[in-house]
């Protein structure tokens, strides 16, 4: 069964550092998005990319954020200058052409820890 | 803004028995709701999607129902199972975005 596959499971890095979370959506997909947990708290919606543009974005997704398709599989959330409350649970989703009507299916998440 | 609350936060039951969890939402223009299970430090696990347009939705030993007008759904949990001890989140989507419930953490006891 196709799944949505996200690297590294798990990334440490200092405050201050830039780091790329990656996903391989669903190959026939073409809706794509990032969540984030923060321990404890609520998943909550950071972005969504459709036809190589930004859909809609949250509040929570500031100029320190930024989404790539740089090939025709990979989607990748980029975190420039990391802050301590970065530190999270990061999910990539995916869903197919009619963003309103279809289910979203999520990766395994990369864990984010910003010491 | 769209609010999802579940209730309760959390759920212990002994084996076998059916259980139900609640998922209430401020703002009923929805497309769909999904509700997702989540084990500890894992990813989350699509369960059922309901369309606003339905009422009820099954797999296996789950049932969800939507009731969009009164801004709530519920998962119906059939002779629980140890296995099914997780955390189970709803999620209602108003466009293209998923909003999250803070979750009901289940725990079934042999």
């Amino acid at each position: 069964e196709p799944e949505v596959t996200q690297t590294p499971s798990h990334q440490v890095t200092q405050m201050g550092q830039e780091v790329i979370l990656r996903c391989v959506p669903i190959s026939n997909h073409l809706y794509f998005y990032w969540y984030r947990q923060i321990l404890g708290q609520k998943v909550e919606f950071l972005v969504s990319f459709y036809n190589n543009e930004i859909s809609e974005k949250s509040e929570i997704f500031d100029d320190q954020f930024s989404v790539e398709r740089p090939d025709g599989s990979n989607f990748t959330l980029k975190i420039r200058s990391t802050k301590l409350e970065d530190s999270a649970m990061y999910f990539c989703a995916s869903s197919e052409a009619a963003r309103r009507i279809y289910e979203q299916y999520f990766g395994p998440g990369t864990r984010l820890t910003v010491t | 803004k769209q609010e999802v609350t579940q209730i309760p936060a959390a759920l212990s039951v002994p084996e076998g028995e059916n259980l139900v969890l609640n998922c209430s939402f401020t703002d009923s223009a929805i497309y769909n709701l999904q509700w997702f299970r989540q084990d500890p430090g894992k990813g989350l696990t699509s369960l059922l999607l309901i369309q606003s347009s339905q009422r009820e939705q099954t797999s296996g030993r789950l049932n969800a129902s939507l009731d969009k007008s009164s801004g709530r759904s519920t998962l119906y949990i059939a002779a629980s199972q140890p296995g099914d001890s997780a955390t189970y989140l709803c999620a209602v989507n108003s466009g293209s975005r998923l909003t999250f419930g803070e979750g009901t953490q289940l725990t079934v006891n042999p």
